[in-house]
């Protein structure tokens, strides 16, 4: 069964800097895509960009590029969110999404909320 | 990027009825070298992550129920719930895949029981 366990929620303070997680298991992971999709409170779902652990190959949305960065680490099938200056508008809800055909999200993880505030 | 638009916002829709949501790109999502529509459909309930319901605008992932149907071609589609259960309550989003520089998301649709 393919699962993607996040970590947990975060409460940060602007200009913090900060790392998210998404572990993948139950098949390969250096074979598929896992995007990151984010939703602020009360809105629609917005992707982010996405991440072949294989070979690193990244792309990002360009409304987030240079905003974020996206990484993997394939010895412990875990792909990564960061920032290097948390913002409040960067509050929301982070999800970590699987590969099902081409590069659709077709597994979810469960989403970790992330809370910056002053 | 390709832009994705929903129709209505919102209904509601008494029990065992159908609803209808429409999903209009801004350019099309047909893939003419292998002839598929990079269409999904997302059925969200409050909590939780997006469910994926359809893909290739068409084809119904595995274990979802046969009441929920996609339809459309190019740049119109369709996500059709033909008897609304009370389960089905939730939001929907369209999202297209065939740009690979920025998948986008239309901006749901929330179907509610009248």
């Amino acid at each position: 069964e393919v699962q993607l366990v996040q970590s947990g929620a975060e409460v940060k303070k602007p200009g913090e800097s900060l790392k998210i997680s998404c572990k993948g298991s139950g098949y390969s992971f250096t074979s598929y895509w896992i995007g990151w999709v984010r939703q602020m409170p009360g809105k629609g779902l917005e992707w982010m960009g996405i991440i072949y652990p294989g070979d690193s190959d990244t792309r990002y949305s360009p409304s987030f590029q240079g905003q974020v960065t996206i990484s993997a680490d394939k010895s412990i099938s875990t792909a990564y969110l960061q920032w290097s200056s948390l913002k409040a508008s960067d509050t929301a809800m982070y999800y970590c999404a699987r590969q099902r055909v081409a590069w659709l999200p077709g597994y979810w993880g469960q989403g970790t909320l992330v809370t910056v505030s002053s | 990027d390709i832009v994705m638009t929903q129709s209505p916002d919102s209904l509601a829709v008494s029990l065992g009825e159908r609803a209808t949501i429409n999903c209009k790109s801004s350019q099309s999502v047909l893939y003419s070298s292998n002839n598929k529509n990079y269409l999904a459909w997302y059925q969200q309930k409050p909590g939780q992550p997006p469910k994926l319901l359809i893909y290739w605008a068409s084809t119904r992932e595995s274990g979802v129920p046969d009441r929920f149907s996609g339809s459309g071609s190019g740049t119109d589609f369709t996500l059709t719930i033909s008897s609304l259960q009370a389960e089905d309550v939730a939001v929907y989003y369209c999202q297209q895949y065939y740009s690979t520089s920025a998948l986008t998301f239309g901006g749901g649709t929330k179907v509610e029981i009248k």
